[in-house]
């Protein structure tokens, strides 16, 4: 069972604008959340996490936020630039599974001049 | 400060055979997991290895084992090849109990014919 998802298989933006990407899980044991950015032929880079106990957190250009009531997750990258194009996953761990990264199947941003 | 390495980059094997991939982790870290990735998909977990024993394991066979070396490098075995084994193998590393926060290294892809 995918307990996360992430429905918009590709984004597209343009290059200043502002990139929302979307997440949603359905496990309430989930309490801590990462987003990770990869390009082709490499491995995942880690971008930002959040703890449950926060409802926002912010890094440079992203800002992870998290509604638990909705079990709903954003990333927001502002502004958008050409070398974010890449895929974006989120991903979910919880205390009881300390260390299992659960993934959604990813976002394709591509950024436009 | 090397990241996470894994070896081979490439390999091709044909179905019945076995395999081993190997993967060295981030300076520092003492924990090491293995997710598999199929096309079109985000990266799957397989099992995580921590002072030499498996902690944590994911939704595969026991064609799937592993083994964690006292210098903390790792191995992922499969044994039986079927097609669908075909895939890109990540793994990642991690210090254990301090952080959620893994970081991944280039992934090896193997193609079963």
């Amino acid at each position: 069972d995918q307990q996360v998802k992430q429905n918009s298989p590709s984004l597209s933006v343009q290059e200043g604008r502002i990139s929302i990407l979307n997440c949603d899980y359905t496990n309430s044991m989930f309490d801590y959340f990462l987003w990770y950015k990869k390009y082709p032929a490499e491995g995942p880079t880690f971008l930002i996490s959040i703890s449950s106990i926060k409802d926002k957190n912010e890094d440079g250009r992203f800002t992870v936020f998290l509604n638990k009531s909705a079990k709903h997750l954003s990333l927001h990258i502002v502004p958008s630039q050409p070398g974010d194009s890449a895929v974006y996953f989120c991903a979910a761990s919880g205390s009881d599974s300390w260390g299992k990264l659960q993934f959604g199947a990813g976002t394709q941003v591509v950024v436009t001049p | 400060d090397a990241g996470v390495t894994q070896s081979p980059t490439h390999l091709i094997k044909t179905r019945g055979q076995q395999v081993t991939l190997r993967c060295s982790p981030k300076s520092g870290h003492d924990t090491v997991s293995w997710y598999q990735q199929a096309l079109g998909q985000g990266p799957q977990f397989i099992f995580q290895y921590y002072e030499e024993e498996e902690r944590q394991r994911g939704n595969f066979p026991d064609r799937f084992s592993g083994h964690q070396f006292p210098n903390y490098s790792s191995e992922l075995n499969v044994n039986a090849l079927l097609l669908g084994d075909s895939a890109l193998y990540l793994c990642a590393s991690s210090v254990q109990g301090i952080s959620y926060e893994q970081y991944f290294g280039p992934g090896t892809r193997l193609t079963v014919t």
